[in-house]
């Protein structure tokens, strides 16, 4: 079935560094990636949705400039936080969309990232 | 922009016992899904029921979807100590991005 590798699972970075995580369609293609946020004990929250070779579309109050998208390829979209600051802590999960909705639901998640910047 | 309200937002009960959790919607939906998600870990996919689906069973699972409402339940039956986790349900349109609920945090004693 649709798999979805994201990495790293777990980092840890100092404040006002960037950090990129990676996301990958392993057996399939997917023209389209999301990337969602989660802070503890709530729910995930769509950040950003990445097209393939366009830009990405940012949902209201997150900031573009502040989390970088590529989607260069079928198979691969990465997230990068600029300059993390410690409010930036949070566990980052991607999803990418099958794009011969073969799979039973179409959303293929990946493991999520939880970022700690101190 | 978070489009699913769930209820109740934490649930306590023994083993053996049925779970209910509640989940209400906002605009027009392509289909629903439920998810898992034990603590600090991903999201497993439960179930999908579509649009024109009113009830769907998977093993102990069941889910209604009740469109003229905007609503949909997910009872888990016979529940287990390893049921312990957060539920969310996610719903969309054609094409979009899941939109997820507040999530139900459950909690399973035995």
């Amino acid at each position: 079935g649709a798999v979805v590798s994201q990495h790293p699972s777990w980092v840890i970075c100092k404040s006002g560094t960037s950090v990129k995580i990676e996301c990958r369609s392993l057996d399939f293609q997917a023209t389209t990636m999301f990337w969602y946020r989660q802070f503890p004990k709530q729910s995930l929250m769509l950040m950003a949705t990445s097209n393939e070779g366009s830009k990405a579309t940012y949902e209201q109050g997150v900031e573009k400039d502040k989390f970088l998208i590529n989607h260069a390829s079928l198979t691969l979209s990465t997230l990068t936080v600029t300059s993390a600051h410690p409010e930036d802590s949070s566990f980052y999960i991607c999803s990418a969309r099958d794009v011969e909705w073969q799979s039973n639901y179409g959303y293929t998640f990946g493991s999520g990232t939880r970022l700690t910047v101190v | 922009s978070q489009q699913g309200e769930e209820d109740p937002q934490a649930l306590s009960i023994q083993e053996g016992e049925n779970a209910t959790m509640n989940c209400s919607y906002k605009t027009s939906i392509n289909n629903l899904q439920w998810y898992r998600q034990n603590s600090g870990r991903g999201l497993v996919h439960l179930i999908l029921i579509r649009s024109n689906e009113r009830e769907k069973h998977s093993g102990r699972l069941r889910v209604t979807l009740d469109t003229s409402k905007k609503s949909s339940s997910l009872l888990i039956t016979a529940s287990r100590a390893a049921d312990t986790a957060s539920y969310f349900c996610a719903s969309n349109q054609a094409g979009t991005a899941l939109i997820f609920g507040k999530g139900t945090t459950l909690s399973v004693s035995s």
